[in-house]
């Protein structure tokens, strides 16, 4: 089946810090999605992505969909404490819509 | 901002009860989900919707049962919880446009069978 390799797993930064993320996979999506949860929480969506090559912006968070359609990456500056939490991909096609394993956001004191 | 309501937020059940697991949207979104998450981890979609009584299993299989009488309305049903359903159990609703497909979230229900 279909699948999503989110990277990395888990990153610890200082504060300040820019952080970058990514999606790929061996298929072609036709949505990408990114979304952040926190803890006791549900995902919230960050930005949508809908064409190949577009370049979103959301405040600090910045985010593209691969001109192969088969990858996106989300990256965040400046980080600040309340960035801390788990960012999900997922992509979309035909109908169905997959989920990456998510990339777990600690910042060190 | 996504209008999807879950309750009861947060339930402590004890071993063998019934619970349903109550999901509301006002979106009108025809399609609907349900995806298991355990503390910190990825998420299992285990039930989902295409409309008014479509209902279909997921990825990951669940004990659990689904009905979607309502647009509205797609709530999820224990017949007898055990302690292996402790889990996060997150609804969710999607809206269709011709530029792609965009899912919401809600905020999730925390059930805890002892």
């Amino acid at each position: 089946g279909q699948q999503l390799n989110q990277s990395p797993q888990s990153m610890f930064i200082q504060e300040g810090e820019d952080v970058s993320m990514n999606c790929t996979s061996s298929s072609i999506f036709n949505t990408w999605l990114w979304y952040k949860q926190d803890p006791g929480e549900g995902p919230v969506l960050l930005i949508a992505l809908y064409k190949a090559g577009e370049l979103t912006s959301n405040g600090r968070l910045t985010a593209q969909f691969g001109i192969t359609r088969k990858d996106s990456f989300l990256n965040i500056s400046a980080s600040i404490p309340s960035d801390v939490g788990i960012y999900f991909c997922a992509g979309e096609r035909d109908d169905k819509i997959i989920f990456g394993k998510g990339t777990r956001l600690h910042i060190l004191p | 901002e996504a209008d999807i309501y879950q309750t009861p937020r947060y339930l402590v059940i004890g071993t063998g009860k019934k619970i349903t697991l109550e999901c509301s949207q006002t979106m009108g979104h025809d399609k609907m989900y349900w995806y298991q998450q355990d503390p910190g981890m990825e998420l299992h979609l285990i039930h989902y919707s295409y409309g008014v009584n479509s209902t279909e299993k997921g990825d990951l299989s669940s004990e659990s049962t689904v009905s979607r009488i309502r647009t509205e309305h797609f709530p999820l049903t224990l017949e007898s919880a055990r302690p292996s359903h402790t889990s996060q159990y997150l609804c969710a609703s999607s809206e269709w446009r011709s530029s792609g497909n965009t899912i919401y979230f809600g905020e999730g229900s925390w059930l805890t069978v002892v």
